[in-house]
């Protein structure tokens, strides 16, 4: 059964700091990976997808890496801001024919991320 | 632009009642899904439906069902509400494995 598993849980820091945000998944064997933005109250809003042939995409102050070898994807945010104050969600996707017949997104609890002025 | 859309947004219920959420999106994605958001369990996989009259179950699907008749609409249906589906619903769209998925707004769901 595919875990996620998102470190740290929760993260404090001044604005202008660069960010790393981790997640590991027990499945190397996914489709793709999808990098979600979670503000209070809201829903998701999708940041980056990251295909299985792929080790990387960028967007703006964001980077997200993909190691399937070592299940591990990790979110670089440049220069955070403020308005970088959110929850992030890391969820890979796993095959159909690993979990009972369908693509299956599984979600990981998230990083809360507090960026001060 | 394409947009995926939740009804209601609150919804206050009684215990046994049946309720149904809506989802309607534009994007005339194929593929669509329900979630629930709970703290302490993230979010888990309720039903998903691959096009119309295409329904299967999730990882948590117990006391809720799905129709598809159209490509626009998979509503979610509690057949009788419990107080521990008292949670947060978020419907999504994809148009293949290929692509994300498009998450709605959600529906904060309260059972009393």
């Amino acid at each position: 059964k595919q875990e996620v598993t998102q470190i740290p849980a929760a993260l404090s820091v001044p604005e202008g700091e660069n960010l790393v945000l981790n997640c590991s998944f027990t499945d190397s064997a996914i489709y793709n990976l999808q990098w979600f933005r979670q503000d209070p109250g809201k829903g998701l809003t999708s940041l980056l997808l990251i295909q299985s042939s792929q080790r990387e995409q960028t967007s703006g102050r964001l980077n997200a890496s993909l190691d399937k070898s070592s299940g591990r994807s990790t979110l670089y945010i440049a220069a955070s801001q403020p308005g970088d104050s959110a929850t992030y969600l890391c969820a890979p996707q796993v095959w159909g024919m690993f979990s009972g017949g369908y693509n299956k997104l599984i979600f990981g609890a998230g990083t809360r991320l507090a960026v001060h002025p | 632009d394409a947009e995926i859309t939740q009804s209601p947004r609150h919804k206050i219920t009684e215990t046994g009642r049946q309720v149904t959420l809506a989802c309607h999106q534009t994007w005339n994605h194929n593929n669509m899904f329900w979630y629930r958001q709970d703290l302490g369990h993230g979010l888990r996989l309720i039903h998903y439906s691959y096009g119309v009259q295409d329904t299967n179950k999730g990882e948590v699907s117990d006391g809720y069902s799905v129709s598809r008749s159209n490509t626009e609409d998979l509503p979610l249906t509690l057949e009788s509400a419990a107080s521990s589906q008292t949670s947060v619903y978020f419907c999504a769209s994809s148009e293949s494995t290929d692509y994300g998925y498009t998450f709605g707004s959600g529906t904060r769901l309260t059972v009393v």
